[in-house]
């Protein structure tokens, strides 16, 4: 079974600009998680899409946005980019809620000039 | 366990020997936990998990214990190797499947 899968892998963007990110959950997981990864911060959750609709978003400004797709591939979207978004963006998939673990995939790597 | 940023810490151990690896959280409430891990370049691998109506499970080379009274976790590793090394988190859903990640332990194995 195929893991996660995050493209790109690697961007490279100037201030002011706006980005997509993609994420292919596992095949079957309808619920797909979005965090970001810092240095300084650690592992921080954005938001978390279930059937199409956003059911749980953490504390980031409105800059930071999602989607789900029927298909639960999903989209996040970060506008007017600033230097302090540079960050590892990681997609996680699982089948629902409840006891079950997410997968991660490996990640976009975001570099803000 | 929050993540703050930081320094983390490192758990340096000799090939062959068994490593542990502790996380503390805070929520009592707490019913679920998962260890990942963490390679260079890589986003984190689910390794184990447990509830909360447990004390231990072990998987292969692995065993997680739970110690509700002091709220406190361990990961041990048996036999560690050279390709144990990475960083290793702890989580838990806060709410939902809204994880909340310790700050991570970089553990080196040394041959």
């Amino acid at each position: 079974k195929a893991g996660v899968t995050q493209t790109p892998r690697y961007l490279i963007k100037t201030r002011g600009q706006q980005v997509t990110l993609s994420c292919s959950p596992i095949s079957g997981h309808r619920s797909v998680s979005w965090y970001q990864q810092t240095p300084g911060q650690g592992l921080q959750f954005l938001f978390e899409y279930f059937s199409e609709t956003q059911r749980n978003k953490g504390n980031f400004p409105g800059r930071f946005s999602g989607r789900q797709f029927s298909n639960s591939r999903s989209e996040m979207n970060v506008s007017t980019l600033e230097l302090g978004d540079s960050a590892l963006y990681l997609c996680a998939s699982s089948l629902g809620t409840g006891y079950q673990p997410q997968h991660f995939g490996d990640g976009t790597r975001l570099s803000i000039l | 366990g929050e993540s703050v940023g930081l320094h983390l810490p490192t758990l340096s151990v000799q090939e062959g020997d068994n490593s542990i690896i502790n996380c503390a959280y805070s929520n009592s409430a707490s019913d679920y936990f998962i260890w990942y891990k963490q390679e260079s370049g890589k986003g984190p691998q689910f390794i184990i998990d447990i509830r909360s109506n447990m004390d231990k499970r072990q998987g292969q080379r692995v065993t997680v214990l739970l110690n509700k009274t002091v709220k406190h976790l361990s990961l041990q590793i048996a036999a560690t190797q050279p390709g144990d090394s990475a960083v290793y988190f702890c989580a838990e859903p806060e709410y939902g499947n809204k994880l909340v990640f310790g700050a991570g332990t970089i553990l080196r194995v040394k041959s």
